[in-house]
């Protein structure tokens, strides 16, 4: 099973600026998902990052505000850009390997 | 639209007492349907995958069990470390092949109490 790291763990943000998640896999992946869960909701996909081409951005989410890097296999960053209280979330990393879905154990972000 | 509804929403249950958690959705064509367990400030933990109906996982005191419409996570006697969200999602299925994402429902906020 992958094993997938993220950091930070938590932050606190002043709104106005931004946040660079990091996400590390512990094997070469194809494809990393960054989902979003809201304060007491479930998971929302935010976009898909495939090594070498463009992140696919779902529904209600745009570059400008989440811009995402795959730069290998292993590794991708998600950006959480000029924040507000509204992007307070936990933020999670995941994976696919054969049958099983992995996630890392998240990023809570709060913004004041 | 693809849509997933859990039930139910939160679930308190005495040491012992057996249950049931509740998946029912709707997706035009299913890849595989999916388990999690979260407790707070971590992220999901991954618990199954089922494909087909009919199909039967199990671990420990958890069975889950899917149709052509639902799944099912079954408690069998529960103990208080079993207290957890546990999240189901559906992967609906991409006719032109690769991956889709997971489409998750609101979570059953489980408790057992001694």
């Amino acid at each position: 099973s992958a094993v997938i790291s993220q950091k930070p763990s938590r932050d606190i943000c002043q709104r106005g600026t931004s946040l660079t998640i990091q996400c590390q896999v512990d094997s070469q992946v194809t494809m990393m998902f960054w989902y979003r869960q809201q304060p007491g909701q479930s998971l929302t996909l935010i976009a898909t990052a495939n090594q070498g081409s463009e992140a696919t951005y779902e529904s209600g989410f745009v570059i400008d505000k989440f811009p995402i890097s795959r730069p290998n296999l292993t590794f991708s960053t998600l950006t959480v850009s000029n924040m507000s209280p509204e992007d307070s979330s936990i933020y999670l990393c995941s994976v696919e390997d054969s049958s099983e879905a992995f996630f890392g154990q998240g990023t809570r972000l709060t913004v004041v | 639209e693809d849509q997933v509804t859990q039930s139910p929403e939160a679930l308190r249950l005495q040491e012992g007492e057996s249950s049931s958690l509740n998946c029912s959705y709707t997706v035009s064509g299913l890849r595989g349907l999916f388990w999690y367990r979260q407790d707070p400030g971590k992220g999901p933990e991954f618990l199954f995958t089922l494909y087909s109906a009919g199909e039967e996982k199990e671990k420990e005191r958890l069975k889950a069990t899917l149709t052509k419409k639902e799944s099912f996570l079954h408690i069998t006697a529960p103990k208080p470390e079993d207290s957890a969200t546990y999240l189901c999602a559906v992967q609906p299925y991409l006719f032109s092949g690769g991956y889709n994402k997971l489409i998750f429902g609101a979570g059953t906020r489980l408790a057992v109490h001694p």
